[in-house]
């Protein structure tokens, strides 16, 4: 089945620094990819997603980019704020549908210092 | 998101007890899932319904049944716990069309 690899799994950053976020998977059957952002002790919130018709997307200062030859994605977060400060996870669904199962990455933890 | 509700917030029980996990969701969705999140492993995806109908299963475990009374309501039954059953519980739910699942807060699972 469909494997999720996510790095780094922590980040600790200045405020304003940008980072970035790595992720692989392994089924090239995988058409749709959402990322989830979670603060300690909340729900998931999705923050961005990409099809695998896409090479890149952008909302705000995050912005996603997808090589589905490699099957790597990548998270850029620009001007980070404490705010930011969050696990994020990486995840695909499998098969052909979007709706299907997610598999997700073990996260990143990211930490913005003041 | 309050407009998925998952009851309760926190739930402590004793091994071999059974438990009901509550979730409602109102935001019009036809299909809704169970993830688990614990300190072991990462998020990793239990059932999904769709129009009440069982679509996906990953839990080899029949200890765990998914109960649809409603099409906005996916309940988890877990019976005989087990310590290794402590997790958070998300509840998710999605729009054939619309791509993205919504998570729930979450019930926190602790088994003594």
């Amino acid at each position: 089945g469909e494997q999720v690899e996510q790095l780094p799994s922590s980040l600790i950053v200045q405020e304003g620094a940008s980072v970035l976020i790595n992720c692989s998977y392994t089924d090239s059957a995988s058409v749709y990819f959402p990322w989830y952002k979670q603060e300690p002790g909340k729900r998931l919130q999705f923050i961005i997603d990409i099809r695998s018709n896409m090479e890149r997307k952008q909302n705000q200062r995050l912005t996603l980019l997808f090589d589905k030859k490699t099957k790597h994605l990548s998270l850029h977060i620009t001007a980070t704020q404490p705010g930011d400060s969050a696990i994020y996870f990486c995840s695909a669904s499998e098969g052909g549908s979007a709706l299907g199962r997610l598999h997700f990455g073990a996260g990143t933890q990211l930490i913005v210092i003041p | 998101d309050p407009k998925i509700i998952q009851k309760p917030k926190y739930l402590v029980a004793v091994t071999g007890s059974e438990k009901i996990l509550i979730c409602e969701q109102y935001l019009g969705h036809n299909a809704m899932y169970w993830y688990r999140q614990s300190a072991k492993k990462p998020l990793e995806f239990m059932f999904s319904y769709s129009y009440q109908k069982l679509m996906d299963n990953q839990t080899a475990s029949s200890r765990f049944q998914p109960q649809s009374s409603k099409k906005n309501h996916l309940d988890l039954q877990i019976t005989a716990l087990k310590p290794d059953d402590s997790a958070t519980y998300f509840c998710a739910s999605g729009d054939w069309g619309k791509d993205t699942q919504y998570f729930g807060p979450g019930t926190r699972l602790l088994v003594l």
